[in-house]
């Protein structure tokens, strides 16, 4: 079975500073890894996966995610935040073979004007 | 455009009576799920379906119904058994061979 933790339930960051939120996964077969936003009041949206091939994979609004096989991480960057990144964010984890997701327990993110 | 369609998006309901969440899809994806969302806790499996006419207990499935006779419809009931039915219930879904959902923009339940 597979397991998401997100380490800090929630960031706290100034407009236009750099920031990493992060996640650590824990499973015995190879995974598939994915970040996802959500608004308030609305659904998941994707922001970018990691299926196989660079460990770096970029998504939308200028996220970026690194694959750490050995660390079993998959932490999530953006070299600047705008007020509009203030959401949820979700990690999530499919193990190779499974029918099904499973989601770390969010981190907040704050932007501070 | 294609995509999933949950509602409606706020619902209120007395307690002890029974409440079915829609959910349509027209992206011909083969599979659907049903997510609670409570603050703090993440989202939570309550029912899958990988096909119609088939579907699977999620981890937290005990005072939720579902149905999938239809490709594009998979409809979650809440009945009276859910002690603590409040909550954001998510609808998601995915062609099969592929990885990552689709979600619908959510039903927020409350229970008075």
């Amino acid at each position: 079975a597979q397991s998401v933790t997100q380490l800090d339930s929630q960031v706290p960051v100034f407009e236009e500073a750099p920031v990493e939120l992060r996640c650590n996964y824990s499973s015995s077969v190879s995974v598939y890894l994915f970040w996802y936003v959500q608004y308030p009041n609305q659904g998941l949206q994707l922001l970018l996966k990691y299926l196989s091939g660079s460990t770096l994979v970029k998504g939308i609004n200028g996220f970026e995610a690194e694959f750490n096989k050995s660390q079993t991480s998959f932490h999530l960057r953006k070299p600047s935040v705008h007020i509009s990144d203030t959401a949820e964010y979700f990690c999530a984890v499919r193990g190779l073979g499974d029918d099904k997701i499973i989601f770390g327990k969010g981190t907040r993110l704050h932007i501070l004007p | 455009d294609g995509g999933i369609t949950q509602s409606p998006k706020y619902l209120f309901r007395k307690e002890g009576q029974n409440v079915t969440l829609s959910c349509e899809q027209n992206l011909n994806h083969d599979a659907m799920y049903w997510y609670r969302q409570d603050p703090g806790q993440g989202l939570r499996l309550i029912y899958y379906s990988q096909i119609v006419n088939d579907f699977q207990k999620g981890d937290i499935a005990e005072g939720y119904s579902v149905s999938r006779e239809k490709k594009e419809s998979f409809p979650l009931t809440v009945t009276s058994a859910q002690k603590n039915p409040t909550a954001f219930y998510l609808c998601a879904s995915t062609p099969t061979g592929t990885y990552g959902y689709t979600f619908g923009s959510g039903t927020r339940l409350t229970v008075v």
